[in-house]
């Protein structure tokens, strides 16, 4: 199946700082999504970003589709943007795939 | 968490004994999933269901079944709980109206003793 690595896997930062996370994928895709899980465990769809650049605020994510990677992009952090950050992609087939696969993810702590 | 609802949101059992958990969604979407949730591991998909009664595995579906009897609800059972099935399961759902986008359901936290 399709591998998804995400880098780094750890992250800690001040507040106000500025980072950037990847996501590499092995295989060609039609979708690929960002999602923030914050301390409590609650799921948030960030990005639905299969190619080009989106931004939200402070976070906007870039998918380079052709050469199988994704950053997002987190300018001056607040405490509130911490927890695991996930990349998921669905491999792009002959036909319709419906499964996403999921990154290990990576853990951003924010510090005050 | 967009008209998704699981239950029980945790639970506690003794190993051999059967569970089940289950999703309920108001939003009127096709498609429905359960992934676990471990570290070290992120999420990985036990199984999904493209409409009422069609379902599939997904990449980790041993020991767990499924069943969609209506679209609103999509369950999740464990014949016979084991110590490795302890884990914290999700629910999602996605319309596929031009894309796959996930929205996920706050979770259920199984431990299996």
């Amino acid at each position: 199946g399709i591998q998804v690595e995400q880098s780094p896997p750890d992250l800690i930062l001040q507040e106000g700082a500025n980072s950037t996370l990847r996501c590499n994928f092995s295989d060609s895709v039609n979708n690929l999504q960002w999602f923030h899980q914050n301390p409590w465990g609650q799921l948030i769809n960030l990005f639905y970003i299969p190619s080009g650049t989106k931004q939200n605020g402070r976070l906007s994510a870039t998918t380079v589709a052709t050469e199988r990677y994704s950053l997002l992009y987190i300018s001056s952090s607040q405490t509130t943007d911490s927890g695991v950050y996930f990349c998921a992609v669905e491999l792009r087939s002959g036909g319709s795939n419906y499964k996403l696969t999921f990154g290990k993810g990576t853990l951003l702590t924010v510090n005050p | 968490d967009a008209g998704i609802t699981q239950s029980p949101r945790h639970k506690v059992t003794e190993t051999g004994t059967p569970v089940t958990l289950r999703c309920h969604q108001t939003e009127n979407h096709r498609y429905m999933y359960w992934y676990r949730q471990d570290p070290g591991h992120g999420l990985r998909l036990i199984h999904y269901s493209y409409g009422v009664k069609d379902t599939d595995k997904g990449e980790v579906s041993d020991g767990y079944s499924v069943s969609r009897s209506k679209t609103e609800d999509f369950l999740l059972t464990l014949e016979s709980a084991t110590s490795s099935q302890t884990s914290v399961y999700f629910c999602a759902i996605s319309d596929y109206a031009g894309a796959n986008v996930l929205t996920f359901g706050a979770g259920s936290r199984l431990t299996v003793l």
